[in-house]
């Protein structure tokens, strides 16, 4: 079972939809948990932290349960410019980022 | 605006030849990662050093792959010899476990073809 695992889509939604996202992770020791985003042919970049409680940040909202291991992300009233590949990833302790093969998600006008 | 960088951008080569790939990681960062990304497997790591010591490589194919830091800026990461299943993109990140900053800054990659 691969540590992390995420929905390829691609998802593809018109301007103004909501989407969300799943993430599940295997390992129980996780401590820390992501969301990273990446543009084609660009480099990963951190779009933002999950919180145990949940947290928001404009039109992104995170959530993480740790009794069924999956990470969330949801993205309300979706504009052209998230079309991007959104990398879920988890870490435990100090050790490395480990990273999903991420989701692939193209708004449409 | 502080940066990782990476060189070369682009590298195309033949195969058997020996290929290196470096990184200057954002000063005062102290851990610095070398992860490959393929469409099938997405990205792997492949070599990870804290404070300029290695510490997990066990992603990395040993017999061709080497990683270094000579110094605290700059990271290399060596395929001799290449091979065409090493054609991907390379990239390098750093950190810090100084100041409980957990975020990794990748810079932009090496796109490595192997023919």
């Amino acid at each position: 079972r691969k540590e992390v695992e995420q929905d390829p889509g691609p998802f593809n939604v018109p301007e103004g939809a909501t989407v969300a996202f799943n993430c599940t992770y295997s390992n129980s020791a996780s401590q820390s948990f992501f969301w990273y985003r990446q543009d084609c042919r660009k480099e990963p970049k951190l779009l933002m932290s999950v919180y145990s409680s949940g947290n928001e940040d404009g039109r992104f909202t995170a959530q993480l349960n740790r009794a069924s291991q999956y990470i969330s992300l949801l993205i309300r009233d979706s504009k052209l410019s998230d079309s991007a590949t959104y990398l879920c990833v988890v870490r435990s302790g100090n050790t490395p980022l480990v990273f999903g093969k991420g989701t692939r998600l193209s708004v449409i006008a | 605006d502080a940066r990782v960088t990476q060189t070369p951008r682009h590298k195309v080569t033949e195969m058997g030849q020996e290929v290196t790939m470096r990184c200057q990681p954002i000063l005062g960062h102290n851990t610095v990662f070398w992860y490959r990304q393929t469409m099938m497997q997405g990205l792997e790591l492949l070599a990870y050093f804290r404070n300029r010591a290695p510490l997990d490589d066990s992603g990395m194919p040993k017999d061709r792959f080497s990683a270094e830091m000579p110094d605290a800026t700059l990271a290399t990461l060596k395929i001799q010899p290449s091979e065409p299943r090493d054609s991907a993109v390379y990239f390098c990140a750093s950190g810090s476990t100084e100041d409980g900053n957990t975020e990794a800054f990748f810079g932009q990659g090496t796109r490595l073809t192997v023919v």
